[in-house]
């Protein structure tokens, strides 16, 4: 199983400030994705990686695949108290026709207004 | 279409009674995952169905955890018997394979 360290693991901030958190592994995935959590609700897809380098932007949100494919990072401009949550990114291990993602144990996101 | 639906979406249980979560995919959805969240160890896969067969079982914690997906529509995860340490939330997901749709959970304590 591959392991999927997240940093930091809570980020305290002020509304309208910049902040980056990030993803990594030893390991290679095929792709990695990245899901927001509001208490009491399920995870929520937010984006899909699949290339190394790629670039994808969500609104304020911007994320990046590593070069080599092991580790990613999401930077999201301006926060927002609504971009409060839990981060949590996860990789496709999928192999032999399966499709099976690991999970990171997430970055707490706390924007105060 | 609805989403993910879990049931029920609290349980409060005492030590050693049979506990019993369920979930109905999303149609079409051929993958259902079952995990379970703690603060300690964060999301912990325990089970995958792919088109209603058990792939890969070897997160269930230990012989009193049970799941089965008897058709596409319906899958249950069961503790017998269960004990304070399974207190978690438990997460049910499907999937077509681009991505997870997680339902709302159903937060277990067992007291």
């Amino acid at each position: 199983t591959q392991l999927l360290e997240q940093s930091p693991q809570f980020l305290s901030i002020q509304e309208g400030e910049n902040l980056t958190v990030y993803c990594n592994s030893s390991s290679v995935f095929s792709s990695l994705q990245w899901y927001r959590q509001e208490p009491g609700e399920g995870p929520v897809l937010l984006v899909t990686v699949v290339t190394g380098g790629e670039v994808k932007k969500l609104k304020r949100l911007t994320f990046q695949f590593g070069d080599a494919r092991k580790d990613s990072s999401l930077h999201i401009t301006a926060a927002q108290p609504g971009d409060t949550g839990l981060y949590l990114c996860a990789g496709d291990e999928s192999g032999a026709g399966s499709y099976q993602l690991t999970f990171g144990k997430g970055t707490k996101l706390s924007v105060i207004p | 279409d609805a989403g993910v639906i879990q049931s029920p979406r609290h349980e409060v249980t005492e030590m050693g009674q049979e506990v019993t979560l369920r979930c109905k995919p999303i149609s079409g959805h051929n993958s259902l995952f079952w995990y379970r969240q703690t603060m300690m160890r964060g999301l912990e896969l325990l089970i995958y169905f792919n088109n209603n067969v058990p792939i890969d079982d070897s997160g269930m914690p230990e012989d009193r955890f049970s799941a089965k997906m008897p058709n596409a529509s319906f899958s249950t995860l069961k503790i017998q018997p269960s004990e304070p340490r399974d207190s978690a939330v438990y997460f049910c997901a499907s999937s077509r394979g681009d991505g997870y749709t997680f339902g709302s959970g159903t937060r277990l304590t067992v007291v």
